[in-house]
């Protein structure tokens, strides 16, 4: 299986400020990476995907970048609606494994 | 409008049987990947498997192979997923997700369906 690994998993951060996650796979895995925001009691949304294009209707602060094996989540003023926990995906098999999952919380 | 409505939540005794579903409408069910994911309690997501309609071709992720099944009937544009036999651990939040049509994501999720396993 392709392992991805989130960091950090945790991220304490206010609002207007920029963060970076970032999610390493186990090996290449191209342009076949997904981020996800998840809320509590909701399914998770899709904000990137193809490791870098924004998906319809999701702000343009939210953008990704990457391939091979190194992605990076940016949020580039941080809202209060964006306080979250992000996850990564890998599509390149078909054993879709997500990251560990970044807890953002407001410091 | 692209929608995955899923079937309501579910209480069970550990031992007893259960199929889940999830129901496609507003796109071509038939011509995109289903997946299920589970999520335990304050947990991260985890990838079960997937299913293609059209032909029901299914792929497992090996943690699941064995211990679930999921299925679909392209008639009623609805994936199911099915246990067996259920075990505490396997109370958790279930999605189905369709994969968008080039593979880069899974871009329409349903609502969840929460199983609850308890004697």
């Amino acid at each position: 299986d392709i392992q991805l690994t989130q960091s950090p998993s945790f991220l304490s951060a206010s609002v207007g400020d920029r963060v970076t996650i970032t999610c390493r796979a186990s090996q290449g895995i191209s342009s076949y990476l997904a981020w996800y925001q998840q809320k509590p009691g909701k399914a998770p949304k899709l904000l990137i995907y193809a490791a870098s294009t924004l998906q319809s209707g999701v702000p343009s602060r939210f953008s990704g970048s990457g391939s091979g094996t190194e992605f990076t989540l940016t949020i580039s003023s941080l809202q209060p609606e964006d306080f979250a926990t992000y996850y990564c995906q890998q599509l390149n098999s078909y054993l879709y494994t997500f990251g560990q999952g970044t807890k953002l919380e407001i410091k | 409008e692209v929608q995955l409505v899923q079937s309501g939540a579910e209480v069970k005794k550990p031992g007893e049987s259960l199929k889940i579903s999830c129901k496609g409408s507003g796109y071509s069910f038939t011509s995109y990947w289903i997946g299920w994911v589970r999520q335990m309690p304050g947990k991260g997501l985890e990838w079960m498997g997937i299913i293609y309609p059209g032909d029901s071709d299914t792929r497992y992720s090996p943690s699941f192979q064995g211990q679930v099944t999921i299925s679909a009937d392209k008639s009623i544009s609805t994936a199911y997923l099915q246990w067996s036999s259920l075990k505490a651990s396997d109370t958790a939040m279930y999605y189905c997700a369709r994969r968008e049509y080039s593979g880069y994501a899974t871009d329409y999720w349903g609502q969840g369906t929460l199983v609850t396993v308890s004697s």
